[in-house]
């Protein structure tokens, strides 16, 4: 059974800052990760997806790095603001289960 | 384009009662599921489909029933609301779990009484 962790369940950073999020995952037979962005009360935005076959993928300030042989993906947010306050999300698409593994979240507060 | 749209938006409903919560895409995707989000537990597989016709049990199927007659609708039902109900329910699709990720609804947050 494929178990997602994300860790820091919480951070705080001043705004400007680059800050890493760390999603790891039990079971390396996936066919891709997505991270996932909530507002309160919200529903969940797709930030980036990478597919099992990549590395990493980029989306403006954002990049997300898949290395599965260690069951670990980044989120790196470079110069935080305090728009980028949310908590994120990652999720799996692992084969035998076709639906999402969701880890349980980093809240992120950027202070202005 | 409409995405996903998840109705009603907001429901309260009183111990035992039914009801069906209603999920639709347009993008013609062939896998959709239902998670629930409660505070500290992450978002939960309930129930997916690959498929019209076909379904399958999540992590957290008892007290809820699927069924895909058509590839656009996706609902959810409650068959008798229990209190341990109450949560925001999400329905997502998507083409394939291979190339493309999943879109996620809105959202129907639920309190049941």
């Amino acid at each position: 059974k494929q178990e997602v962790t994300q860790i820091p369940a919480a951070l705080s950073v001043p705004e400007g800052e680059n800050l890493v999020l760390n999603c790891s995952f039990t079971d390396s037979a996936i066919y891709n990760l997505q991270w996932f962005r909530q507002d309160p009360g919200k529903g969940l935005t797709s930030l980036l997806l990478i597919q099992s076959s990549q590395r990493e993928q980029t989306s403006g300030r954002l990049n997300a790095s898949l290395d599965k042989s260690s069951g670990r993906s980044t989120l790196y947010i470079a110069a935080s603001q305090p728009g980028d306050s949310a908590t994120y999300l990652c999720a799996l698409s692992s084969m035998g289960r076709r639906a999402l593994t969701f880890g349980s979240g980093t809240r992120l507060q950027v202070q202005p | 384009n409409a995405g996903v749209t998840q109705t009603p938006k907001f429901q309260v409903l009183k111990t035992g009662q039914s009801m069906t919560l209603q999920c639709a895409q347009d993008m013609n995707h062939e896998y959709m599921s239902w998670y629930r989000q409660d505070p500290g537990m992450g978002l939960r597989l309930i129930h997916y489909s690959v498929g019209a016709g076909i379904t399958d049990q999540g992590e957290v199927p008892n007290g809820y029933n699927v069924s895909r007659s058509t590839t656009e609708d996706f609902p959810l039902r409650l068959l008798s609301a229990a209190p341990s109900q109450t949560s925001v329910y999400f329905c997502a699709s998507s083409y394939s779990t291979v190339g493309e990720g999943y879109t996620f609804g809105s959202g129907t947050r639920l309190t049941v009484v």
